[in-house]
């Protein structure tokens, strides 16, 4: 099946700093997805990004689908950006979401 | 608009117990599924639903079933509740576009569920 790996795993900045993190995934897929998961464990879609780049204010995303990776930028980082961000890869054969292990992200004040 | 509603928030089972996880959405949204998230994982898929009638199996689907009778409704059943089924599990609803690319993915806020 296919594999998705996140990293780093962990990830502790403070407030104003900017962050990358990366997704690879073993196979192709019909989409990928970026999720945030706040402190509170409400799941919210941040970005859907099969290729290219797409940008919401301080978060920007690019996926290089022929290299099987993509990358979430988040600049100026504020502290409600805490969290875990998810990777989730969508299988071509039937719309399951295949989910990374995820980025802890703490931003401190 | 409530979006996706999970009940309950939280549940205490004795082993082999059973139980209904309850999931409603009010988007009109045709595909529905089920995940549970452990602890330092990403979410795993249970089951999924494309729409009213139709339900499949994902990554983990051993010891729970569902069905689909409306498009609004997607209950999880616990058949026989085990300890390994402690998780957090989560419904979440979307639609269909295009070439077949799931949108609009919608949680809702989650069930806790331990098994003791």
């Amino acid at each position: 099946g296919i594999q998705v790996e996140q990293s780093p795993p962990d990830l502790i900045l403070q407030e104003g700093a900017n962050s990358t993190l990366r997704c690879n995934f073993s196979d192709s897929v019909n989409n990928l997805q970026w999720f945030h998961q706040n402190p509170w464990g409400q799941l919210i879609n941040l970005f859907y990004i099969p290729s290219g780049t797409k940008q919401n204010g301080r978060l920007s995303a690019t996926t290089v689908a022929t290299e099987r990776y993509s990358l979430l930028y988040i600049s100026s980082s504020q502290t409600t950006d805490s969290g875990v961000y998810f990777c989730a890869v969508e299988r071509v054969s039937n719309y399951q979401l295949i989910w990374g292990a995820g980025t802890k992200l703490i931003i401190k004040p | 608009n409530a979006g996706v509603t999970q009940t309950p928030k939280f549940q205490v089972l004795k082993t082999g117990q059973s139980m209904t996880l309850q999931c409603a959405q009010d988007m009109n949204h045709e595909y529905m599924s089920w995940y549970r998230q452990d602890p330092g994982m990403g979410l795993r898929l249970i089951h999924y639903s494309v729409g009213a009638g139709i339900t499949d199996q994902g990554e983990v689907p051993n010891g729970y079933n569902v069905s689909r009778s409306t498009t609004e409704d997607f209950p999880l059943r616990l058949l026989s509740a085990a300890p390994s089924q402690t998780s957090v599990y989560f419904c979440a609803s979307s639609y269909v576009e295009g070439r077949g690319t799931n949108y609009g993915y919608t949680f809702g806020s989650g069930t806790r569920l331990t098994v003791v």
